[in-house]
C-alpha cells in the first residue's frame, strides 16, 4: 500500500505565482487535512474535508484554497504565492471517530519555497 | 488554544528515561502522540480515549488525565532509534470537530 502520496515534493515558486499541490490516499479514508509546518510551530491545519465535496477552514486557512471532488484526493491551492507561505505542507487522512479509533496517515510532505 | 508541550528538548543517553507532557486548556475527547524524524513525516504513535487510560506499545507508553486535560508519554530504556521531535495532538470534545490541534513538539535526543 502506498499510503498518502503527496506531489511535488519540492518546490520553488516567485512571489505572485500559483500552485497547486496534490493529495491521493489508497487507504479509503474519509477524512483529509492539509497542515503546515514550520520550526518551532508545530502543525497547523491549513483546510480539512470529512468527505467528497465538503471543506472546511482550520487555524490559518488565508491565502489558501482546497477542493476535494473525489474521495481518494484533496488538493491544495495557493492562489497568489507569499514569502510567509514558505513552509513543509503535510497532507493527512484518517477514519473518523464512529469508524475507528485511529491515528492519522502523514504524507512525506511538500517542501514549499518561495522567493 | 494550542496545547503546551514541555520540556520543549531534552538529552539523554542510551538506557534512561524520559516524560514528555502534553497540557490543553480545553475538554478533551483525545490525545494523539507521534515521532517525526529529521526531514520525514510524523508517524502515529498512540491515541489515548478515556480518561486515565494508559497505552504502551514497546516501551513506549502514555497516560491521559481527562479531568485535568493533560497527557505524558513515557519512555523507557531509550534507544537510539527514540530520537526525533514528539508531537501531541489534541481532539476537542465538541460533535463534528474532529481535528487535531498539534503542540509545538519536544526534541529528544539521544546520545549512545
Amino acid at each position: 500500500n502506498a499510503g498518502v502520496t503527496q506531489t511535488p515534493k519540492f518546490r520553488v515558486l516567485k512571489t505572485g505565482q500559483s500552485m497547486t499541490l496534490l493529495c491521493a490516499q489508497d487507504m479509503n479514508h474519509e477524512y483529509m487535512y492539509w497542515y503546515r509546518q514550520d520550526p518551532g510551530m508545530g502543525l497547523r491545519l491549513i483546510h480539512y474535508s470529512v468527505g467528497e465535496g465538503t471543506t472546511a477552514k482550520g487555524e490559518v486557512p488565508d491565502g489558501y484554497n482546497v477542493s476535494r471532488l473525489k474521495k481518494q484526493n484533496f488538493l491544495l491551492g495557493l492562489e497568489s504565492a507569499a514569502p510567509s507561505q514558505t513552509s513543509v505542507y503535510f497532507c493527512a487522512s484518517s477514519y473518523p471517530r464512529y469508524k475507528a479509533a485511529s491515528g492519522y496517515t502523514f504524507g512525506s510532505g511538500t517542501r514549499l519555497t518561495v522567493v | 488554544q494550542q496545547p503546551v508541550q514541555s520540556p520543549q528538548a531534552v538529552i539523554l543517553r542510551e538506557g534512561e528515561d524520559a516524560v514528555i507532557n502534553c497540557s490543553s486548556s480545553k475538554a478533551l475527547y483525545s490525545v494523539h502522540w507521534y515521532r517525526q524524524k529529521h526531514g520525514e513525516a510524523p508517524v502515529f504513535l498512540m491515541i489515548l480515549l478515556k480518561g486515565g487510560e494508559q497505552k504502551g506499545h514497546d516501551k513506549i507508553s502514555a497516560s491521559f488525565n481527562e479531568k485535568k486535560q493533560q497527557s505524558s508519554l513515557y519512555l523507557t530504556a531509550s534507544q537510539l532509534s527514540y530520537s526525533g521531535t514528539y508531537f501531541c495532538g489534541t481532539e476537542g470534545q465538541i460533535q463534528g470537530a474532529q481535528k487535531l490541534v498539534f503542540g509545538q513538539g519536544t526534541r529528544l535526543t539521544i546520545n549512545p
